[in-house]
């Protein structure tokens, strides 16, 4: 089984709004990332945890908050986003950070 | 820094082989992978290269490395509609590298 889920499957926000984005695995995976991808474009990294713990950040603004409460769950708080914003958001986890990455449906998000 | 170059658009006819190329800019990188996206959907993985590899193959998936010039392949033979999606390979370890994508479109 090599399933990541992730909720919601879409999003409409405005600008003022709080809102999280969900990844789950129970795969055992120890590795969880977050993507973007804007329309016609190859995915972004935004940001990596490893065991739990943020390892990369690709210089994200801090309107993006990534959160790791377990090793099976990854959330993405959004607050005071911006139109430009608007993309799909892709969860990924892997065995360990060197190994392949599995990718969930994604959330597609829309600021207005 | 460099892109990981893709062409953009393939079109073939039902039953043909297609190839997809890739030329990749991170001669570090332990593995290669190839990754179909249908729309409005996530990344499937559909296969990987280990970098010591000069070529796999899976059923009716082929993928060609060239490590002296960069460059990836994936044949796809006996081509179906099913087929049809954005293909990615991508590079990296930890930080994947994902090329322009290729958008194959197959005709019945």
């Amino acid at each position: 089984d090599t399933e990541v889920t992730q909720t919601p499957k879409h999003l409409v926000m405005g600008m003022t709004n709080k809102k999280s984005l969900k990844c789950e695995q129970h795969m055992g995976h120890r590795a969880m990332y977050w993507y973007k991808q804007k329309a016609k474009k190859p995915p972004e990294l935004m940001f990596v945890y490893s065991y739990e713990k943020l390892s990369i950040n690709e210089s994200v603004p801090s309107r993006f908050s990534p959160e790791c409460p377990n090793s099976s769950l990854l959330n993405l708080h959004l607050h005071a986003l911006q139109p430009e914003d608007s993309a799909l958001y892709l969860c990924a986890s892997s065995q360990v950070p060197t190994e392949t990455q599995y990718f969930g449906p994604g959330t597609r998000l829309l600021v207005l | 820094g460099e892109d990981v170059e893709q062409s953009l658009f393939l079109s073939v006819r039902e039953g043909d082989s297609s190839v997809i190329n890739c030329t990749y800019t991170d001669s570090s990188s332990t593995y290669l992978y190839w990754y179909k996206q249908e729309p409005g959907a996530g990344l499937q993985l559909l296969t990987y290269i280990f970098s010591n590899m000069d070529m796999k193959q899976d059923q009716r998936l082929t993928v060609l490395l060239n490590k002296k010039d960069k460059h990836l392949s994936l044949r796809i033979a006996d081509t179906q509609t099913g087929d049809s999606a954005i293909y990615f390979c991508a590079e990296g370890t930890y930080k994947y590298i994902f090329g322009t994508g290729t958008r194959l479109k197959v005709l019945a």
